[in-house]
């Protein structure tokens, strides 16, 4: 199983904070996606990166895959209530089996 | 964007009745379908992968005699919970993935609750 280590699980912030989650794994993805989903819903794609040391953003949303292509950063600045919701990682192995992170739980306050 | 439908988004069931669930590329072929199940604030778990008209592999722990899968053409899969139990009560995603797809599209997901 390769497994893939969001933290932090639970991140409660005020409006206008930033603040960074982490995907961690000890394996090599060809590629790793960024998903938010909203209570009720699928996930919704953000973003994909697929080169290591990669840099994407996203309006307030940046986003970067290390170099060794084994972990990626998702950083939010200025967090607005909409940003709500659960935000999950999924790294790409052979084939296009997706192995989903554990998930971190964001909470804007207004 | 590929689109996806999945129907029902929420369903309540009796203990001991099934439940199918139906997932739909609307607009590319499905030659894969992935199907997840998901509890509260966690991460998704995949239950079985299916190709077109074969059998569903399922991941180690899922009963295949529990969870039936059907993907019998490329534009429809369909999970059917057999004998619902309170337990299984959870959320199910799918995701469909074909040639013109590379599968980062999900379905909107079905809530079911088993009384």
């Amino acid at each position: 199983t390769q497994l893939l280590e969001q933290s932090p699980q639970f991140l409660s912030i005020q409006e206008g904070e930033n603040l960074t989650v982490y995907c961690n794994s000890s394996s090599v993805f060809s590629s790793l996606q960024w998903y938010r989903q909203e209570p009720g819903e699928g996930p919704v794609l953000l973003v994909t990166v697929v080169t290591g040391g990669e840099v994407k953003k996203l309006k307030r949303l940046t986003f970067q895959f290390g170099d060794a292509r084994k972990d990626s950063s998702l950083h939010i600045t200025a967090a607005q209530p909409g940003d709500t919701g659960l935000y999950l990682c999924a790294g790409a192995a052979r084939g296009n089996q997706f192995y989903f992170g554990t998930g971190t739980s964001l909470t804007v306050i207004p | 964007g590929a689109v996806v439908s999945q129907h029902p988004s929420w369903v309540i069931c009796k203990s001991g009745t099934s439940v199918k669930i139906e997932c739909r590329s609307l607009d590319f072929q499905a030659t894969t379908m992935f199907w997840y199940r998901q509890f509260p604030k966690q991460s998704l778990m995949l239950m079985a992968t299916s190709n077109e008209g074969s059998k569903a592999t399922y991941e180690q722990g899922v009963e295949k005699d529990k969870f039936l899968i059907n993907h019998a053409s490329l534009t429809l899969s369909t999970l059917t919970v057999t004998s619902a139990h309170p337990e299984d009560s959870s959320f199910y995603i799918c995701r469909p993935e074909g040639l013109a797809n590379y599968g980062y599209t999900f379905g909107s997901g079905t809530r079911l609750t088993v009384v």
